[in-house]
């Protein structure tokens, strides 16, 4: 695609449920993050996926959080029983490996927690 | 662990002033630094970046100045407009090792009156 693809933009979910975060990089990116910002905040590393190397969750907030990432492109954040601290907008970014070091942004996907 | 210190969170100017937002980092082997910014309710977008190599970079309004023996770099603007008005983040990656992992300061809230 055109650019980095994020679904749903919205969800609102209630406290205790879990919720599934989608994003689609940009087709060949090598490089792909997952950030959180809450709100008026900065952004906050949770994961980051290199090729087929280990991921580095070394930013993930508790073991409620886990990411995938199937097949080198498409990757899902996973959040089991939410609470309400996990509301905020959760960004997807990636890049290329080498050379092309910018990276891309998706629009975000505004979780709600109630 | 690594970190990205930036400052001030919040920077008032009159249109037509300079701003300066600085950055500190702590992983001497960051090689890589971006400045995104991150327009009201959209995603953060590159604006400029500069390598390890290069002490100063310009680009129309904005230039980045690299400092690696104080591990400081600092963002300007000259001739501010309004619609400078935004979030701006500093990033250090260390791209040595193939891949990186970008990691954001809190960022910094400007605003720039007419």
């Amino acid at each position: 695609g055109a650019g980095v693809s994020q679904s749903p933009s919205n969800k609102v979910t209630e406290k205790g449920k879990d919720v599934e975060l989608r994003c689609d990089p940009i087709s060949g990116h090598t490089a792909l993050y997952w950030y959180r910002q809450s709100l008026g905040q900065g952004l906050e590393f949770l994961i980051y996926f290199q090729g087929n190397s280990a991921p580095d969750k070394s930013g993930l907030p508790s073991d409620r959080f886990s990411a995938e990432r199937t097949g080198g492109s498409v990757s899902t954040l996973t959040i089991q029983r939410t609470q309400q601290e996990d509301s905020a907008v959760y960004l997807c970014a990636s890049s290329l490996r080498q050379g092309h070091t910018e990276a891309f942004f998706g629009q975000g996907t505004r979780l709600t927690v109630v | 662990g690594e970190n990205v210190e930036q400052h001030p969170s919040t920077l008032s100017v009159q249109e037509g002033d300079s701003a300066v937002i600085k950055c500190t980092y702590s992983d001497s082997a960051s090689n890589y630094f971006p400045w995104y910014k991150q327009e009201l309710g959209k995603r953060p977008q590159l604006i400029i970046d500069i390598r390890s190599n290069v002490g100063e970079k310009k680009d129309q309004r904005i230039a980045v100045t690299l400092n690696k023996t104080a591990k400081h770099f600092s963002l300007h603007i000259t001739e501010t407009q309004p619609e400078d008005s935004a979030v701006y983040f500093c990033a250090a990656s260390n791209l040595a090792t193939g891949g990186f992992k970008t990691i954001f300061g809190a960022g910094t809230r400007l605003f720039v009156k007419a």
